[in-house]
């Protein structure tokens, strides 16, 4: 596809449970980033890949989360012993590594916890 | 820590005013960019600016760059009801992995 694109769309689980969400950049694009965005609020950084080195992981909130990208492609986003304060939205974006970092956004994942 | 504030977070208006949001930081930034995110969608780049004191004009939306790099701002003259949205601006980090820090938003309504 031309954009990039992320699934499941929307994802409910019970707290305590393990979630895996997942996102397929644009191809060709080097960068991959992981957002979380609380509703009505700007998204908020959480890690960085350039190809499949993870070299930013700064914005994860606990050792809960996870993140890979194995074949510098497609990226997974793993979310364990999932709490209510884990809902929001989950935002991918891929870049081409350049000077102005303009990133493509994914359409999100919105997870909600019970 | 880098923190952009963003003003209003919230704007109702009715279709034909003009309207201007403020993004404002005490930091600098290497650029400075504007999105535009509806509902159930990711953000949408609307423009990128890069030198202090840069003017951009898309349409009816006047972005500016601050002297000092940390400052922008954006002006839509008469507003039309496909404007409503939220609005985002976002600052290139200074660590340069290219994270970008956004401010909280504003959520623009512009009534018919």
């Amino acid at each position: 596809g031309a954009g990039v694109s992320q699934s499941p769309r929307y994802k409910v689980a019970k707290r305590g449970q393990d979630v895996a969400l997942r996102c397929d950049p644009i191809s060709g694009h080097v960068s991959l980033f992981w957002y979380q965005q609380a509703l009505g609020q700007g998204p908020e950084f959480l890690t960085y890949f350039q190809n499949e080195a993870q070299l930013d992981k700064s914005g994860l909130p606990s050792d809960r989360f996870f993140a890979e990208r194995p074949e510098g492609s497609v990226s997974t986003l793993k979310i364990q012993r999932t709490q209510q304060e884990d809902s929001a939205v989950y935002l991918c974006a891929s870049s081409l590594v350049n000077v102005y970092n303009e990133q493509f956004f994914g359409p999100g994942t919105r997870l909600t916890v019970l | 820590t880098q923190l952009l504030e963003q003003s209003p977070q919230f704007l109702s208006i009715q279709e034909g005013e003009n309207l201007t949001v403020y993004c404002n930081s005490s930091s600098v930034f290497s650029s400075l960019q504007w999105y535009r995110q509806e509902p159930g969608e990711g953000p949408v780049l609307l423009v990128t600016v890069v030198t202090g004191g840069e003017v951009k004009k898309l349409k009816r939306l006047t972005f500016q760059f601050g002297d000092a790099r940390k400052d922008s701002s954006l002006h839509i003259t008469a507003a039309q009801p496909g404007d409503t949205g939220l609005y985002l601006c976002a600052g290139v980090g200074s660590s340069n992995t290219g994270k970008l820090i956004f401010g909280q938003g504003t959520t623009l309504q512009v009534k018919p």
